[in-house]
């Protein structure tokens, strides 16, 4: 276990629907992190998130809208989805900068379907 | 432009044989490097890490790897593959001044009995 989780694991949806990914970390991080990792695609970053604010979005479509509400947690919320949207979404932490290069922990992973 | 190239998609080794994953890097900066697995159905997991420090890399389960930097090269070894390193294994780079990484598009190892 990283002490990095996401719910659920799975979630299948329509292209209607509105639901949320949730990540939550108990490692103490300051930075969060979401990632789409498609079928044939190199790991994608979506948002990053440092203190609660947003540092980066990635030119990711209005559909997915992070939100932070402090530093040990993360969700993701869907809405009007595609089917090419199916993927598995990958939430991470890392702690605060320093002079080294610091990873990042990773969770588990929601594994989405859009139906 | 993609700042590391695995070079393999797939690499196929049988058990107790060595294990090489090759891996180039973008030569226009120093970078931070990582090597991740990934097994099935599970999230991602650190290998080891270059920051420069040093220039061989000892990371879990027996991996290490090289920062060659005539070679912009970070390829990733194991003397003697076990059944339970099949996975994927993504080299990783991030630039100096963010917090992203970068990922490749990963090698996928397969471990003959």
């Amino acid at each position: 276990e990283t002490g990095v989780t996401q719910t659920p694991r799975h979630l299948v949806m329509g292209m209607t629907n509105k639901k949320s990914l949730k990540c939550e970390q108990h490692l103490g991080h300051n930075a969060m992190y979401w990632y789409k990792q498609s079928a044939k695609k190199p790991l994608e970053l979506m948002f990053v998130y440092n203190f609660k604010e947003q540092t980066e979005n990635n030119s990711v479509p209005s559909r997915f809208s992070p939100e932070c509400p402090n530093s040990s947690h993360l969700f993701l919320h869907l809405h009007t989805l595609q089917p090419e949207d199916s993927a598995l979404y990958l939430c991470a932490s890392s702690p605060p900068e320093t002079a080294t290069g610091n990873e990042q922990f990773f969770g588990p992973g929601t594994r989405l379907t859009v139906l | 432009a993609q700042s590391v190239t695995q070079l393999d998609s797939h690499v196929s080794v049988s058990e107790g044989t060595p294990v090489l994953l090759r891996c180039n890097y973008s030569s226009s900066y120093s970078p931070s490097l990582f090597w991740y697995v990934q097994h099935p159905n599970k999230g991602l997991q650190l290998l080891l890490k270059y920051t420069s420090a040093a220039t061989l890399v000892k990371g879990i389960n027996g991996f290490e790897a090289e920062f060659k930097k005539s070679e912009t090269s970070f390829h990733l070894t194991k003397p003697s593959a076990h059944m339970s390193d099949a996975a994927e294994y993504f080299c990783v780079d991030r630039r100096a001044g963010r917090r992203a990484l970068t990922f490749g598009s990963g090698t996928r190892l397969q471990v003959q009995p």
